[in-house]
């Protein structure tokens, strides 16, 4: 059971948006960055967003993150087949002193 | 740029113990926070623990029972993973991790290069 809670798969056809929920608590997103990653299959993870909305060098302005309480959400805009992959959203727990992730959501363009 | 290059898969017996190598190819670990996070097949990334050479501090999950050990060797930019007491629940990919810098901020729980991921299989 992961601290972190996301749906466990979205779905939504190319072109159109589509958004990624990760709900936690006040000890982790609540008082924390929040950061997300795009996992390709079988590769390992790529950090697309830091600091709950910030995007790092060469990440398009496609994908976007907003964090509001104890929530947040990443973006997808014009999506593509390229898209499909597992996003994971990871924090750090100040109770548990240390690093969170969530279980994962699976993105499927159809 | 920097690379994280793992050692290579293993096959262990339940109740042994592994240890992943992780080098910093073209760079340095001590400056940087390294983290381990696996991944059990077909399931999602759990955090194991982290490292700030620097600083010589470590942080571990608390559901591990302080069965893993991170330590680095900064002279040779490799961060080590040791698991312990092995089970076959063990059996995943296992990668390292290197906590993001942006300016002079760093972060122990953002992480921007990953190594290519090292196989643990625990069987019998």
């Amino acid at each position: 059971q992961s601290v972190l809670t996301q749906p466990p798969s979205v779905s939504a056809a190319p072109g159109q948006k589509v958004t990624i929920s990760c709900s936690g608590s006040t000890s982790n997103i609540g008082n924390n960055y929040v950061s997300w990653y795009q996992q390709l299959p079988g590769t390992a993870p790529k950090l697309l967003i830091y600091e709950n909305d910030k995007r790092p060098s060469g990440i398009p302005d496609r994908f976007s993150g907003s964090k509001s309480g104890t929530s947040a959400t990443l973006g997808i805009t014009g999506l593509q087949t390229g898209d499909e992959a597992d996003y994971y959203c990871g924090t750090w727990d100040s109770g548990l002193s240390a690093g969170v992730f969530g279980g994962g959501t699976k993105l499927t363009v159809l | 740029q920097v690379q994280l290059v793992q050692s290579g898969a293993e096959v262990k017996k339940p109740g042994s113990s592994v240890t992943v190598s992780c080098k910093a190819s073209g760079g340095t670990v001590s400056s940087y926070a390294i983290s381990w996070v696996r991944q059990a097949p077909g399931q999602g990334l759990e955090w194991m623990g982290g490292i700030i050479p620097m600083f010589d501090t470590t942080h571990y999950a608390q559901n591990f029972g302080g069965r893993v050990t991170i330590t680095a060797d900064e002279s040779t930019s490799t961060a080590y993973m040791e698991l312990s007491s092995l089970r076959s629940e063990d059996t995943a990919m296992y990668y390292c991790a290197r906590g993001f810098c942006s300016g002079t901020k760093c972060y122990r729980d953002t992480f921007d290069i990953w190594g290519q991921g090292t196989m643990v299989t625990v069987s019998s």
